[in-house]
């Protein structure tokens, strides 16, 4: 079965600066995706970005961008010049392409931004 | 377009009684979710379904009965709340299996005492 790890319960990143989340999987499958997602305190779950695992390229969304390293099984999140509204948790979670239709989510990371 | 709603968004029960949660999306997608959200637990699957009439089990599917007779409404069931059932609900949709976006509801937070 997949499962999905985030060691870092809580992360603090001053304002303009860049933070990395990090986030590991463990699966037996070769192609699968993988999101980011953000919730901030109103609990509206937000896609932050998303990669799929035969793209060898990173995704980048604007601040937002993905070190994903395949063999190693990781998925690591960087912010960029961080803003107050990035102050949110953040869930890193794995999709098989099987045809079934199970996202697993890690437990999350607390970010919070600091002025 | 309102995307995905939940009602109701707080709902406080006593233990035995049953209750259904309702979730509607207008976007004419075929692939439906619901989660649980506990502290520290991150999201885990409950049931899903892939089309009307279509469901299957997620993660934790014990004490909760799904049902799917149009696709835009996916009602998640609670037969007999106990406290364990304590959570926060979330909906969920997306128009295929593939990395399309998931487009996730409000959420339900539901208390048994």
């Amino acid at each position: 079965a997949q499962t999905v790890t985030q060691s870092q319960p809580e992360m603090s990143v001053q304002e303009a600066e860049t933070v990395t989340l990090s986030c590991t999987y463990d699966t037996s499958e070769s192609d699968y995706y993988l999101f980011w997602y953000k919730q901030p305190p109103s609990r509206q779950m937000i896609l932050v970005i998303r990669q799929e695992a035969y793209k060898q390229q990173n995704a980048t969304e604007n601040r937002f961008s993905v070190n994903f390293q395949k063999a190693a099984k990781s998925f690591s999140l960087k912010i960029s010049d961080s803003q107050l509204g990035d102050a949110a948790m953040y869930f890193c979670a794995y999709k098989t392409t099987s045809g079934t239709y199970k996202y697993i989510f890690g437990t999350g990371t607390r970010l919070k931004v600091l002025a | 377009n309102a995307g995905v709603t939940q009602t109701p968004k707080f709902q406080v029960l006593k233990t035995g009684q049953s209750m259904t949660l309702q979730c509607a999306q207008d976007m004419n997608h075929e692939y439906m979710s619901w989660y649980r959200q506990d502290p520290g637990m991150g999201l885990r699957l409950i049931h899903y379904s892939v089309g009307a009439g279509i469901t299957d089990q997620g993660e934790v599917p014990n004490g909760y009965n799904v049902s799917r007779s149009t696709t835009e409404d996916f009602p998640l069931r609670l037969l007999s709340a106990a406290p364990s059932q304590t959570s926060v609900y979330f909906c969920a949709s997306s128009y295929s299996t593939g990395p399309e976006t998931q487009y996730f509801g409000p959420g339900t937070r539901l208390l048994v005492l």
